[in-house]
Formats: C-alpha cells, sequence, structure tokens
C-alpha cells in the first residue's frame, strides 16, 4: 500500500447510526487533515493532527469526532449526522516543515446522511 | 489567508496549451503560491509551486508575474486527461500547514 488510503468509499446512513471514516497514510508524514467537500462548493477544511496534536478545529459541529492515535491513522467518528453533512470526506497528509509543503490526498469516502 | 481569484470555467483543446490564470493582489512577500488539481472522483494533487521565479516540472509549467500580484499554470499541450478543476492556493512560509481551496477553474478538454 502506498500513499493515502481511505476507508469506505462510500457510506449510506441513518441519522441515528454511529459509524466511523478512516485514513492512513504509508508516507511517513506527521501531519494530517480531514476535509468535507460538499456538492457545488470549495473543500472545506475540518481539522488539522500534527505529530498526533490536534492543532486546527475549524467550528465543526461535535457529531464529527476525530482521532488521531498514531501518526499514520486518522479517524473521523461521525454520529447523529443530518442529511446536509451529505458529502465527500477527503484525508490528507504532509510532512511538517518540507521543502514543497505538498499535501497528499485519498480518494475520499462519499457520505451519505438518509 | 490572502485571497485568489480564477476564472470559474475555461475551455481547452486536446494537443493544444492552456493558460489558467490567477490573481493574488494581496500576497505577502512570504507567501508561495501553489497550484492543485482535482480529477473527477478523485481528491486533489500537487501540480507546482514557486515563490517568485518561473517554476518547470514535468506536469506544468508556472509563470509568476514579476510583482507576485499574479500568475499562470500551463499545461503545454493538453490532455483529455488534463479534464479537472485546478486551484491556485497561497501557503505562507513557515506558517501553517494548511491549505485553503477556493473554488478553483474548470478546465473542459475538447478532442
Amino acid at each position: 500500500e502506498t500513499g493515502v488510503t481511505q476507508t469506505p468509499r462510500h457510506l449510506v446512513m441513518g441519522m441515528t447510526n454511529k459509524k466511523s471514516l478512516k485514513c492512513e497514510q504509508h508516507l511517513g508524514h506527521n501531519a494530517m487533515y480531514w476535509y468535507k467537500q460538499s456538492a457545488k462548493k470549495p473543500l472545506e477544511l475540518m481539522f488539522v493532527y500534527n505529530f498526533k496534536e490536534q492543532t486546527e478545529n475549524n467550528s465543526v459541529p461535535s457529531r464529527f469526532s476525530p482521532e488521531c492515535p498514531n501518526s499514520s491513522h486518522l479517524f473521523l467518528h461521525l454520529h447523529t449526522l443530518q442529511p446536509e453533512d451529505s458529502a465527500l470526506y477527503l484525508c490528507a497528509s504532509s510532512q511538517v516543515n518540507s521543502v514543497t509543503g505538498e499535501l497528499f490526498f485519498g480518494e475520499g469516502s462519499r457520505l451519505t446522511v438518509l | 489567508d490572502a485571497k485568489t481569484t480564477q476564472p470559474n470555467s475555461m475551455e481547452s483543446n486536446e494537443e493544444e496549451p492552456v493558460h489558467l490564470p490567477c490573481n493574488h493582489s494581496t500576497i505577502s512577500g512570504t507567501d508561495y503560491i501553489h497550484w492543485y488539481r482535482q480529477l473527477p472522483s478523485q481528491g486533489p494533487e500537487y501540480v507546482i509551486h514557486g515563490l517568485t521565479s518561473n517554476v518547470n516540472n514535468r506536469m506544468a509549467s508556472l509563470a509568476i508575474a514579476e510583482d507576485r500580484k499574479s500568475s499562470t499554470l500551463i499545461l503545454h499541450r493538453a490532455t483529455l486527461r488534463d479534464a479537472a478543476v485546478y486551484y491556485c492556493i497561497l501557503k505562507r512560509q513557515g506558517g501553517s500547514e494548511k491549505l485553503v481551496f477556493g473554488k478553483g477553474t474548470k478546465l473542459t478538454v475538447n478532442p
């Protein structure tokens, strides 16, 4: 496995369900990110983790709960979501203070909330 | 974060060069200009970045205006696989690692 892997690729859930999105990076990076991409809207940064510590929460509702157990894994726990939370959730990783500052993205998890 | 302005959409023909403009009139001296693109049903991918001088890599060229208030991403020969949304993003040196995306330019490549 190389790059950034996200699972599941597609998820359908009801408003009362609890589910989790998983992201794993095999690049040796030390920063990880969650972005949300709704239809016809720009990518919105949700959370940033540097060295497993959360350094940014972009006013995300508490029904989204991130977890970063180590620098290679990032989770997004979902609970009592709303239909407007349906979107593509993208995970990314990078190396802090690298020359290029390049972010590497996964292919995303497409979430549908019924 | 300093803002960038890009056209919503552009069209090109296959095998022809494409010039994608970006305005960033409030750019600061320590802001790098980054370009990413997002192919359909995929996450964004890095294309190129620069500070002051023009840059070339295997994917594209980046031409930066002398006053740095604008830049142009150049695809030398567009292919159908270059159809994507192209994002121009300013990233401050030494600042947060995050990227703030705008709406980008949707490039359509006609066969």
